[in-house]
């Protein structure tokens, strides 16, 4: 089966622009992560749709981070306006739904290096 | 509150040696799983493990093994005869409770010298 994938692979931005990333997580996987690695920190969890809904968006920085994940499917990262400390990588994840044994298993996918300039 | 800690930065062996990658963890649950991740030089996170914290059975999956202690909240992971393929950024993760998301250790930088 394929995997996890992003889009794009790296992002360049100016500061005060709009950047939408991109995830389709591997076909069935109810459960969709995002998390971010920001320079020399580790990875940080953001949000997580189960479906299409947000069952935890506690680690999203604050309001200029938008995801969406119509029809629970792929999902969008929206970073509106972009700041100078939103650089970093972003990953998507995804699991199996809830009653599968392995539904704590994350997959990842490559990820997304979006600098703000 | 959780916290992963992985207290080897970096670190280089040579071709064959063997190597054990430490990672502890916090958690006030009882029940949480523990993870072993994969970041080679193209970027993307491998699963490698899960461990559940009822079972603290030691794993052994070709030259990679994983030791966890419930005693010590550790949970190392030990590449016999290292390859230079092996050389990547290692990563200990944590999920406990009724939360899914994972919780991080800085990594390990493992560089293996032919």
């Amino acid at each position: 089966e394929a995997g996890v994938t992003q889009f794009p692979s790296h992002s360049v931005i100016e500061k005060g622009q709009t950047v939408t990333l991109r995830c389709d997580p591997i076909s069935g996987h109810d459960n969709l992560y995002w998390y971010r690695r920001v320079m020399g920190k580790e990875i940080k969890f953001l949000l997580h749709f189960v479906k299409e809904s947000k069952q935890d968006e506690s680690g999203m920085p604050n309001n200029r981070f938008l995801a969406e994940r119509t029809g629970g499917t792929y999902s969008t990262l929206k970073v509106q306006p972009a700041e100078l400390e939103d650089s970093g990588v972003y990953f998507c994840a995804s699991s199996r739904g809830q009653g599968w044994t392995k539904s704590y298993e994350q997959y990842f996918g490559p990820g997304t290096r979006l600098t703000v300039t | 509150a959780q916290k992963v800690t992985q207290a080897q930065t970096e670190i280089s062996v040579v071709e064959k040696e063997d190597v054990t990658l430490d990672c502890v963890y916090e958690t006030r649950d009882t029940t949480y799983y523990l993870f072993w991740y994969k970041q080679p030089p193209s970027g993307e996170l491998v699963f490698l493990i899960r461990r559940n914290s009822f079972d603290e059975q030691n794993e052994i999956s070709g030259r990679y093994s994983w030791n966890f202690q419930k005693s010590t909240s550790s949970f190392n992971f030990t590449i016999t005869a290292s390859q230079v393929v092996d050389s990547a950024v290692y990563f200990c993760a944590l999920s406990s409770g009724s939360a899914r998301q994972l919780t991080f250790g800085s990594g390990t930088q493992l560089t293996v010298l032919p």
